[in-house]
């Protein structure tokens, strides 16, 4: 069984433009997660996604945005980057919000802003 | 809001030899769940243990053990017989039971633990 795909694994953007990052969750897991890593701050939630809604978001600026497609298939996007937002993103993949099932995360895409 | 903090940003222990990392957490539900992840220099995030509140005995798996403490809100994780294979950063993540923002994890800062051989 295929895990949590994330892709690109490295990204390096300048200041000003916007990257899109994609999710793939393992098959049959309906609900995708992101969350931001970086020194300083740590591991933050970004949102989760079920059923193409999000469900949940965390606390950062309208610049972060994210949908879910029919495949649950998910993608984070991030406009007019800043310096700040050079961190690790990682998705996490479960079943679905509601159950008493564990998050599965992927290996992440680093991101770079130049 | 619920928080997670983990007093120790680094840990070092003898292979073979027993380690414990601290977590405390802070919450005003009485259900949740509690877990510790470790991520090695490949960067993803497994699973080690989980815990549920409503739970009173400390989960254990294989040479991970945890002592739960819910009145003192506190959550730790016991590594018997480390390896080498255990170097990792750890975190300690809270999660409130499902239906509500179900799948959101609140993490620790996390520790760095190193094995020495």
């Amino acid at each position: 069984k295929a895990g949590v795909t994330q892709t690109p694994r490295y990204l390096i953007k300048t200041r000003g433009q916007q990257v899109t990052l994609s999710c793939s969750p393992i098959s049959g897991h309906r609900s995708v997660s992101w969350y931001q890593q970086t020194p300083g701050q740590g591991l933050q939630f970004l949102f989760e996604y079920f059923s193409e809604t999000q469900r949940n978001k965390g606390n950062f600026p309208g610049r972060f945005s994210g949908r879910q497609f029919s495949n649950s298939r998910s993608e984070m996007n991030v406009s007019t980057l800043e310096l700040g937002d050079s961190a690790l993103y990682l998705c996490a993949s479960s079943l679905a919000p509601g159950l008493d099932t564990e998050a599965f995360f992927g290996q992440g895409t680093r991101l770079t802003v130049v | 809001a619920q928080t997670v903090t983990q007093s120790q940003p680094e840990m070092s222990v003898q292979e073979a030899e027993t380690v414990t990392l601290s977590c405390t957490y802070d919450t005003s539900e009485s259900d949740y769940y509690l877990f510790w992840y470790k991520q090695p220099p490949s960067r993803q995030m497994i699973l080690v243990i989980r815990q549920e509140a409503y739970k009173q005995q400390n989960a254990t798996e294989n040479r991970f053990s945890v002592n739960f403490q819910k009145a003192a809100k506190s959550f730790s994780l016991k590594i018997s017989d480390s390896q080498l294979g255990d170097a990792a950063m750890y975190f300690c993540a809270y999660r409130s039971p499902g239906g509500r923002g179900a799948q959101k994890l609140v993490f620790g800062q996390g520790t760095r633990l190193t094995i020495n051989p």
